[in-house]
């Protein structure tokens, strides 16, 4: 049970080039995420996906695209990078959706360091 | 909308000293909440969550955090900390979404 994984581990982008960062989890969730994290900001919610077929905006989106068409992966696309986009950007993913009462912890993957220059 | 205030950005402590985090949220209805660590390199990690019942909560490595619903707080604490704690800890608060605190870097001086 390898949980949740990423790829690329590291990435060097210039300005202006197009890239995915991969994410796959093999727990069976329905409900995945990708955050952002930046220094003295701690995560930042830029997209999540309910189940296949169904995204939604998260706190940071501009910038991003995502797809979901298996249960089990969810890449996060930048089209246009841009030096604001510099970050480390961590895939999660839960049994159940965010919503009080339920046990909806997070299970993070390594994260992907990415440097727009 | 919510949100989660870690009260410490940096906190330096020798081996066996004690160690209380703070954590507190802005949301007036039923949350969930949770610490994670992120040690050095690596991915977040789950320490302990609060969903329903008992307000003290031992998660793993000592750890343990106490929900105050009057106080909107989930403090992070352990009786004695050692060299391999040095990490960042985050707060994160749950009811319709996740938001996640600021972080606290926590070094232990050995």
């Amino acid at each position: 049970n390898a949980g949740v994984t990423q790829t690329p581990k590291f990435r060097i982008l210039k300005i202006g080039q197009s890239m995915t960062l991969q994410c796959t989890q093999d727990m069976n969730h329905n409900y995945m995420y990708w955050y952002r994290q930046d220094p003295g900001m701690g995560l930042k919610l830029i997209y999540y996906s309910v189940g296949a077929g169904i995204t939604d905006k998260g706190e940071v989106p501009n910038g991003y695209n995502v797809s979901r068409s298996t249960t089990e992966d969810f890449p996060l696309r930048l089209e246009l990078a841009a030096p604001s986009q510099t970050s480390v950007y961590f895939c999660a993913s839960s049994y159940s959706l965010s919503s009080a009462g339920h046990d909806n912890e997070q299970f993070f993957g390594p994260g992907t360091r990415l440097t727009v220059l | 909308a919510q949100s989660v205030s870690q009260h410490n950005h940096h906190v330096i402590l020798s081996e066996a000293a004690s160690l209380e985090l703070g954590c507190n949220y802005s949301y007036g209805g039923t949350v969930n909440l949770f610490w994670y660590v992120q040690y050095p390199g690596q991915h977040l990690q789950l320490l302990l969550k609060y969903f329903s019942g008992d307000p003290l909560v031992k998660g793993i490595k000592g750890f343990e955090a106490e929900f105050i619903k009057s106080k909107f707080s989930f403090n992070l604490r352990k009786p004695s900390v050692q060299w391999s704690d040095t990490a960042e800890y985050f707060c994160a608060v749950n009811s319709y979404d996740m938001r996640f605190g600021a972080g606290t870097r926590l070094t232990v001086k050995p």
